[in-house]
């Protein structure tokens, strides 16, 4: 079993949809990061989190520490929100590890 | 630009020959982590580095990979007597303490 679990794994959206990831881990953790990754592979940090919420334009990420639980929202989705977004967590120990990713398309 | 670069993006060898790549992070960063990613896959912890020192290596990183970082600077990560299954991308990424890390655009090693 992954320390780090996605859902979904692939997620279909019309524009201006309202999205949400969900990631879940099963470590003790220091921070949360969400990831982004364009076909090519860059990686874009989208947020580093410990607790709470952070807002960035139209994405929301979430933590809720007690329930190991985080989740990346996208508000009004756009065709250029298409990316893997991957969730990946900081160990207590120092080591990152990494869901598989949520494939994300977004139609016109 | 100032961001993280990896040299080369593309690398295509055959099995049994030993490659380098190299990373340079972000001047002002102290962490500097190397990561790999298969296809379809999320990317995987190998190794990082405070300053000099490789604080920790995962048990991913076997006998035949090395990575140095002599200065506190660039990075180089060294796999000997490649194998098929040694192809994936190889990422870098680097930040200052426990702050957000950046990424650079990643060595596709292919092996022949």
């Amino acid at each position: 079993k992954n320390e780090v679990e996605q859902s979904p794994q692939n997620l279909t959206a019309q524009e201006g949809e309202f999205i949400t990831i969900n990631c879940s881990y099963s470590v003790g953790i220091s921070a949360l990061h969400w990831l982004q990754q364009h076909p090519g592979g860059g990686i874009v940090s989208l947020f580093m989190l410990s607790s709470g919420k952070k807002k960035h334009g139209r994405l929301i990420a979430t933590i809720n520490i007690q329930e190991k639980h985080s989740s990346l929202h996208i508000t009004a989705s756009h065709p250029r929100d298409s990316a893997v977004y991957i969730c990946a967590v900081l160990r207590t120990g120092n080591q990152f590890y990494f869901g598989t990713g949520t494939s994300l398309t977004v139609i016109p | 630009d100032t961001g993280v670069s990896q040299d080369p993006r593309h690398k295509i060898t055959k099995r049994g020959q030993n490659v380098t790549f190299r990373c340079d992070p972000i001047s002002e960063h102290n962490r500097l982590y190397w990561y790999r990613q298969t296809l379809g896959q999320g990317p995987e912890f190998l190794t990082y580095f405070q300053n000099e020192a490789q604080l920790e290596k995962s048990r991913l990183l076997s006998d035949r990979f090395s990575a140095e970082r002599p200065k506190g600077s660039f990075s180089t990560l060294e796999i000997q007597r490649t194998e098929q299954g040694d192809s994936a991308m190889y990422l870098c990424a680097s930040s200052q303490d426990f702050s957000e890390q950046f990424f650079g655009p990643g060595t596709r090693l292919t092996v022949l």
